[in-house]
């Protein structure tokens, strides 16, 4: 089955990190861009990062840049996010979602989301 | 940053009847725009693609229009697995990529 299954969301404190992973299989994760994308309770969609094939070419949005860093294992296919220095607005649903095709920023698979909440 | 508004925020429609979404770019997109379907408690669902490309497996009731600064989305019937929430996305120019603010679509 073509999937995508992100794990790692958790509650953790204002100024602390997190790790998040997504677990691709069912297709060539190697040949396929990646983002990450979340949504916070009862808002909409947020675009936060962006990973080609090699990981040549990385992207962020202005509000995590700094303080989050995508990766990915093709070896493992997994894709990751570092987050760093999380801030109670970082409270959200993160999406692993696959690019619709090499460097396009459209998705046409996504993962269930893991749940991050910052709080004190 | 594209700016993608959405109207209207709300679509309070019987099953069976048409739906009309709109989407509005604060500058042309081309024909670069996506829309995505969200149920409560799932992911996205990309339906259409480059503003009228149906996505596999899509049902052929639904359908996109439009390019430059203004999309549709249409829902000819609605079946009552319709009730959801829809996103509008642009990718012409980025980063950013950029959603709007969704319109939900619901049972009257």
């Amino acid at each position: 089955e073509v999937q995508l299954v992100e794990s790692g969301g958790d509650l953790v404190q204002p100024g602390g990190s997190l790790r998040l992973s997504c677990a691709a299989s069912g297709f060539t994760f190697s040949t396929y861009c990646m983002h990450w994308v979340r949504q916070a309770p009862g808002k909409g969609l947020e675009w936060i990062s962006y990973i080609s094939t090699s990981s040549t070419t990385i992207h962020y949005a202005d509000s995590v840049k700094g303080r989050f860093t995508i990766s990915r294992d093709n070896a493992k296919n997994s894709l990751y996010l570092q987050m760093n220095s999380l801030r109670d607005e970082d409270t959200a649903v993160y999406y692993c979602a696959r690019a619709v095709a090499q460097g396009r920023g459209d998705f046409d698979l996504w993962g269930r989301g893991t749940l991050v909440t910052v709080s004190s | 940053e594209i700016v993608l508004t959405q109207s209207p925020a709300t679509l309070s429609l019987s099953p069976g009847e048409r739906a009309t979404l709109s989407c509005r770019a604060s500058q042309s997109v081309s024909s670069y725009l996506a829309w995505y379907q969200q149920k409560p408690g799932q992911a996205p669902r990309l339906l259409i693609y480059d503003a009228s490309n149906r996505a596999t497996g899509i049902p052929a009731r639904f359908s996109g229009s439009g390019s430059g600064t203004d999309f549709t989305l249409t829902i000819s019937s609605l079946e009552p697995e319709d009730f959801a929430v829809y996103y509008c996305q642009q990718r012409l120019s980025w980063p950013p990529l950029t959603f709007g603010g969704g319109t939900k679509v619901e049972i009257k």
